[in-house]
Order: structure tokens, then C-alpha cells, then sequence
């Protein structure tokens, strides 16, 4: 079956820690995303990619990195530099042209 | 400026109501995609419905429709004899032309009792 793995699906980060969560994708979509959700605000949108080596910043991307070797997958690290991680981070990815997006099943990601 | 508002936070509900959940956008694009999402407690959005600036015709699918008006810049969604099961928080999207960049609401989290 087609579809986003995220990975995993708890994560707990120690204070100053990098860490990386996962995103592979089986669906043949060009376009890739990571968003974060916080209770009461939504989805934000941290990194999007629309091509394999090109990614662009989203809204909140500051302390975030990622990177687009393969069309299949689009890894988030989430740097010593992002003041308040601890969020639901949902990946995403659509075929280009206004078709919606799929989603994974997110990973929770908390400080300790 | 692209924006969509959700101005419910939360409803609550008996069984076998009917609920209307509101989704208004503001884009100045004439060609746009609209969606709804159910977000369930597993976590994943799970897509509803897609629609295009240019078709305003309502749609129905089961106990769900959605309701679409150019005029008003909405697009609500009504589900007709709720289920516990429809308990979920609810996303409405805009997706402005040749950004492919989904712009979401702060969504709705419905809650429906037995």
C-alpha cells in the first residue's frame, strides 16, 4: 500500500540535543512537507520541498534543518536552536497541481 | 493576504445532531482549492474533500455535505445525524493557485456524546 511513514512516533529530546525524525514516502509525489502542530494554533509550516535537492523555508523555520537527497524521503532535524520543540510534527506530500496532501501519522516530540 | 479562519474552537454535540462546522478564507486569487481534513486522536489528517474556486456546486457524500459560496468566501461542512465517531478534530485548507502550499485553519474539534 501507498503511503508516508513517519518515524518514530514518540520522540524525547534532552535539552541541547539535535535530533532527526523521519519521513519516507511511497506515493511517487514530487512535492514534500513538514508542518507542526501546537494545541490551539493549527498547522505551521516549517520546510517544503517541491524537487529532489531543493527545499525553501516555511513560515516557522528557525531552528529546523532538513534535507531532499531522494524524492522518497525529506528528514527534519530539530537543532539545539529551537527554543520550544516539544510539538506534534506532521510530513506531508502531494503530486503538484492542487490535489491536497497525504499525510503521515506524525511523531510527538518532547523536551525532557 | 491568504487566510483561513475557523472561528469555532470547539462543539459539542448529542448523538444524531446535526453540526455545522464554519470555514471562512480570504485569498485575492481567482482560481484556488479548498479541502476539509478530519484529524482523529490516532494523529493523522485524514482528507474529506476537495474543491475548486470554479465549482460551487454543493456536495454531498452520506451523512456529510459541504456547503460552498463564492460570495461569502466559505465553505462549511455539515454532518447530518452525528456519530461518536465523527469526534475528531476538523481542518479546513486553501490552497491558492500555483503555490501548492496548503494554508490551514486553526481547526475545530467536534465532540459528540452517546
Amino acid at each position: 500500500d501507498g503511503g508516508i511513514t513517519q518515524s518514530p512516533k514518540y520522540l524525547f529530546r534532552k535539552e541541547g540535543q539535535n535530533v532527526t525524525l523521519s519521513c519516507e514516502q511511497n506515493l511517487n509525489h514530487d512535492a514534500m512537507y513538514w508542518y507542526r502542530q501546537d494545541p490551539g494554533q493549527g498547522l505551521r509550516l516549517i520546510y517544503y520541498s517541491q524537487i529532489v535537492n531543493d527545499f525553501q523555508k516555511g513560515d516557522i523555520a528557525e531552528g529546523y534543518s532538513v534535507s531532499r537527497e531522494k524524492k522518497e524521503s525529506f528528514p527534519l532535524t530539530v537543532t539545539s536552536a529551537q527554543k520550544n520543540p516539544t510539538a506534534f510534527y506532521l510530513c506531508a506530500s502531494q503530486v503538484q497541481g492542487g490535489y491536497g496532501y497525504t499525510f503521515g501519522s506524525g511523531t510527538r516530540l518532547t523536551v525532557v | 493576504a491568504q487566510k483561513v479562519t475557523q472561528a469555532q474552537t470547539e462543539i459539542s454535540v448529542v448523538e444524531k445532531e446535526d453540526v455545522t462546522l464554519d470555514c471562512v478564507y480570504e485569498t485575492r486569487d481567482t482560481t484556488y482549492y479548498l479541502f476539509w481534513y478530519k484529524q482523529p486522536p490516532s494523529g493523522e489528517l485524514v482528507f474529506l474533500i476537495r474543491r475548486n474556486s470554479f465549482d460551487e456546486q454543493n456536495e454531498i457524500s452520506g451523512r456529510y455535505s459541504w456547503n460552498f459560496q463564492k460570495s461569502t468566501s466559505s465553505f462549511n461542512f455539515t454532518i447530518t445525524a452525528s456519530q461518536v465517531v465523527d469526534s475528531a478534530v476538523y481542518f479546513c485548507a486553501l490552497d491558492p493557485y500555483n503555490t501548492d502550499k496548503l494554508i490551514f485553519g486553526t481547526g475545530t474539534r467536534l465532540q459528540v456524546f452517546p
